[in-house]
């Protein structure tokens, strides 16, 4: 099982839309969660960062971890084209100073 | 803040030859990251500084690879003898402390012909 999974997708969401990303990891003392942004040729941008169970949100994103499932997702709202790109998982699991991160989820958001 | 800087944002070299990159991290963050990204991959760890001790190292990390940080700002790695698959985006990041989010520079693009 891999530390951090994504679909690789490509996810098609019209413009206006909810987009919804999942990422799901295997090391429960993982405590810190983040996702980033990642246009094509570029370094990625942090975006959003949790590390307790529930939602938090901040503007047009908000992430959602859960803990006890080991998941945790990315929603956008009211999607844009600009928004297309490959978001990122990352978390911090334990015993390990390395961040690790997810393949990343292509996003296309269609005008 | 200026941001994390990397140098040069692109090289491309012959196999076999040696090549350094260099990165400036953000100035008040003394933990300090390597990451190699190629095409369709997330970013993979390679290796981690806290000031200038490299308290972390991929195993995947093989021995024609190097980092330093000499003085607890900016960090080098080099790669001896490059080959084709060495081919990949080179990433730094910093960070204030551990666990809190890793703010990445431009990258150092490498091709190897």
């Amino acid at each position: 099982q891999k530390e951090v999974e994504q679909n690789s997708g490509p996810l098609s969401v019209p413009e206006g839309a909810i987009a919804s990303l999942n990422c799901t990891y295997s090391d429960r003392g993982s405590q810190s969660f983040f996702w980033y942004r990642q246009y094509s040729g570029k370094s990625p941008e942090l975006i959003m960062f949790i590390y307790s169970n529930g939602d938090k949100e901040d503007g047009r994103f908000t992430a959602q971890l859960n803990k006890a499932s080991q998941y945790v997702s990315l929603l956008i709202r009211d999607s844009q084209p600009s928004d297309s790109a490959t978001y990122l998982c990352a978390l911090c699991p334990g015993g390990t100073y390395k961040y690790i991160f997810g393949t990343g989820t292509r996003l296309k958001v269609l005008a | 803040d200026t941001g994390v800087s990397q140098d040069p944002r692109h090289k491309i070299t012959k196999r076999g030859q040696n090549v350094t990159f260099r990165c400036d991290p953000i100035s008040e963050h003394n933990r300090l990251y390597w990451y190699r990204q190629t095409l369709g991959q997330g970013p993979e760890f390679l290796t981690y500084f806290q000031n200038e001790a490299q308290l972390e190292k991929s195993r995947l990390l093989s021995d024609r690879f190097s980092a330093e940080r000499p003085k607890g700002s900016f960090s080098t790695l080099e790669i001896q003898r490059t080959e084709q698959g060495d081919s990949a985006m080179y990433l730094c990041a910093s960070s204030e402390e551990q666990g809190t989010p890793l703010h990445f520079g431009n990258g150092t693009r490498l091709t190897v012909t």
